[in-house]
């Protein structure tokens, strides 16, 4: 298995509302990074879990809020969005976090509304 | 540190070759170069860490050149399905903080 599964796919959600984002890999891998990424924009990163643990957060606002439940699994909670939020989040995990390639999910299409 | 990618842009027939470039005004740890199609999420297609080694799988393959902190991306005989956004990616030395940073990216267009 050398996926990278991400739920759900669109979301629409209103500035007032909080939803999350979900990703999930089977690789045993023991790093996971949420991305931004803008339309022909390159991604931009977010955060960084190594072991569970945080290791970068690229000064991103509180209103996105990262949980690491397990080795498996990578959250995005998301608060009080503004509209230029709107965007596609990627999820990606690589063995390592220093020089292993990294395997990115499909992504979460968000339009805040 | 945003990396430079060049071209922006480059069209080519089936067959034919191409080059993208990408450096940093930083010392590298690492490149990593990855393709993106329309719609779809980047795919890893290669890792080189420090040490001027050059990689390749099937015929694209690359180079890295620690001293000039450049990389580059050799596709050959391009197919169709080499399509896409090529970014690379690049992590500095020095730091206690693995940060793969993406350039703006080289939009490849193989027509028939």
């Amino acid at each position: 298995d050398t996926e990278v599964t991400q739920t759900p796919k669109h979301l629409v959600m209103g500035m007032t509302n909080k939803k999350s984002l979900k990703c999930e890999q089977h690789m045993g891998h023991r790093a996971m990074y949420w991305y931004k990424q803008k339309a022909k924009k390159p991604p931009e990163l977010m955060f960084v879990y190594s072991y569970e643990k945080l290791s970068i957060n690229e000064s991103v606002p509180s209103r996105f809020s990262p949980e690491c439940p397990n080795s498996s699994l990578l959250n995005l909670h998301l608060h009080a969005l503004q509209p230029e939020d709107s965007a596609l989040y990627l999820c990606a995990s690589s063995q390592e976090r220093e020089k292993a390639e990294a395997f990115f999910g499909q992504g979460t299409r968000l339009t805040v509304v | 540190q945003q990396p430079v990618q060049s071209p922006q842009a480059v069209i080519l027939r089936e067959g034919e070759d191409a080059v993208i470039n990408c450096s940093s005004s930083k010392a590298l740890y690492s490149v990593h170069w990855y393709r993106q199609k329309h719609g779809e999420a980047p795919v890893f297609l290669m890792i080189l860490l420090k040490g001027g080694e050059q990689k390749g799988h099937d015929k694209i393959s690359a180079s890295f050149n620690e001293k000039k902190q450049q990389s580059s991306l050799y596709l050959t005989a391009s197919q169709l399905s080499y399509s896409g956004t090529y970014f690379c990616g690049t992590v500095n030395s020095g730091g206690s903080n693995y940060k793969l940073t993406f350039g703006k990216g080289t939009l490849l267009t193989v027509n028939p």
